[in-house]
């Protein structure tokens, strides 16, 4: 089955670590994005790659890295420097001419 | 991009249409409007979009206004599994290029 997988679902941290979460696709699709999720809000923009090696920050970069060495993975790095990481991550993938974006399954991440 | 505004929540019986309204009075001449919808703890799912013209899927119908202010997605025959939260998204284009998501309705 075509699909983007996000893992792990659940990820605890303690306050200073770095912590990578993880998004793959196989739906051969050159966009991918990254969204964080707050309680009772709406989605807000990390970063979006529309192609291989390229990235642009989004609406709330700071304290956030990614890499897209590959076209089915896009790696998201949450720093220490993240004031607020704790939060529920979603990464979605795109064809640039489609006309939706696809969702993966999430992964909410605590920071103590 | 142009800003939406949603009630933040709305009740429908079941086997009833579910008429989710969303005003873009600032929508611009190129500007899309998109509907996601978002499960309890799931991604956002996408529904429906659509320029000028009303459109449907099987889905859902989305309603635009003659002056593009406002618009209206319809869930014809709506189920408990229809409980989510919607989103009425403007872009500025066709594709699925970055999106703004607010806070949406709860139906």
């Amino acid at each position: 089955d075509g699909g983007i997988t996000q893992s792990p679902k659940y990820l605890f941290r303690k306050e200073g670590q770095n912590v990578t979460l993880s998004c793959e696709q196989n739906l051969n699709h050159d966009a991918m994005y990254w969204y964080r999720q707050d309680p009772g809000q709406g989605l807000r923009l990390i970063y979006y790659s529309q192609i291989v090696n390229d990235f642009q920050k989004g609406d709330i970069a700071e304290g956030y890295s990614v890499s897209r060495e590959k076209k089915e993975s896009f790696p998201l790095t949450v720093t220490s420097a993240q004031k607020n990481p704790t939060a529920f991550y979603l990464c979605a993938s795109s064809i640039p001419t489609g006309t939706e974006q696809y969702f993966g399954p999430g992964t909410r991440l605590t920071v103590t | 991009d142009a800003k939406t505004t949603q009630p933040p929540s709305m009740d429908c019986a079941e086997g009833r249409a579910a008429n989710l309204p969303c005003n873009h009075s600032t929508i611009s001449g190129n500007e899309y409007v998109y509907w996601y919808r978002q499960i309890h703890s799931q991604g956002p799912q996408y529904i429906i979009h659509g320029l000028k013209n009303n459109e449907t899927n099987e889905m859902a119908s989305l309603i635009i206004t003659e002056d593009r202010k406002s618009s209206t997605l319809i869930l014809p025959h709506a189920t408990l599994r229809d409980t989510a939260v919607y989103y009425c998204i403007v872009s500025e284009t066709g594709t699925a290029s970055k999106l703004t998501f607010g806070t949406g309705t709860r139906l």
